[in-house]
């Protein structure tokens, strides 16, 4: 069973750019969660996605934002880059069956503002 | 506001030692306490996780310990092996939530 796939895993861009980030579930898993990863902040929420809606959303501004597909699959983007958000960003995935249902994190996208 | 503590920040276990992570929670609405694993350049992956309704968990050379009582919980890693050396983290979700409040990480290493 293929795990949690994200592309590009590797990105660079310059201040006031844009990017999207892609991320496919494991079949069969109907949730999706974003976290940022930095040296500083450790791992942090960013939003969860089920049946197209996001039904959470961390402490963020409104330049990052996010959407899920019919197929589950998840994107989200951020606008207007900025240095501080060079960082690791992951996608988890979770089946839905329970609250204690585990969370399959991908590689994660690395993402370098210049 | 950081809501789980986690300590230490970096940790040196020799080859058959046992490796202790601690973690320090303020929200007690947290009932789901999972622990994660990441090596280099991979995603966290899930150890071990507990409920607040018992007070170990065992699995192989994984234990947690929870107490209730001082909102801690931690873990254990007996005969640590260098294949251990990996980045801990330790987290917790509330109420059936997805969205993880994650330690700041522990780097353990396991000399020979």
């Amino acid at each position: 069973k293929a795990g949690v796939t994200q592309t590009p895993r590797y990105l660079i861009k310059t201040r006031g750019q844009q990017v999207t980030l892609s991320c496919s579930p494991i079949s069969g898993h109907r949730s999706v969660s974003w976290y940022q990863q930095t040296p500083g902040q450790g791992l942090q929420f960013l939003f969860e996605y089920f049946s197209e809606t996001q039904r959470n959303k961390g402490n963020f501004p409104g330049r990052f934002s996010g959407r899920q597909f019919s197929n589950s699959r998840s994107e989200m983007n951020v606008s207007t880059l900025e240095l501080g958000d060079s960082a690791l960003y992951l996608c988890a995935s979770t089946r839905l069956a329970g609250s204690t249902d585990t969370q399959y994190f991908g590689p994660g996208t690395r993402l370098t503002v210049l | 506001q950081q809501q789980v503590k986690q300590s230490p920040q970096s940790l040196i276990v020799q080859k058959g030692g046992i490796s202790i992570i601690n973690c320090a929670y303020e929200n007690t609405a947290f009932d789901y306490f999972p622990w994660y694993q990441q090596f280099p350049g991979k995603g966290p992956a899930l150890l071990i996780a507990i409920r607040p309704d018992v007070s170990e968990k065992k699995e192989g050379r994984f234990t947690i310990s929870f107490n209730k009582s001082a909102k801690q919980f931690s873990l254990h890693i007996m005969d640590s092996q260098p294949g251990d050396s990996a980045t801990y983290f330790c987290a917790a979700t509330e109420g059936g939530s997805y969205q993880l409040t994650f330690g700041k990480g522990t780097k353990l290493s396991v000399i020979p």
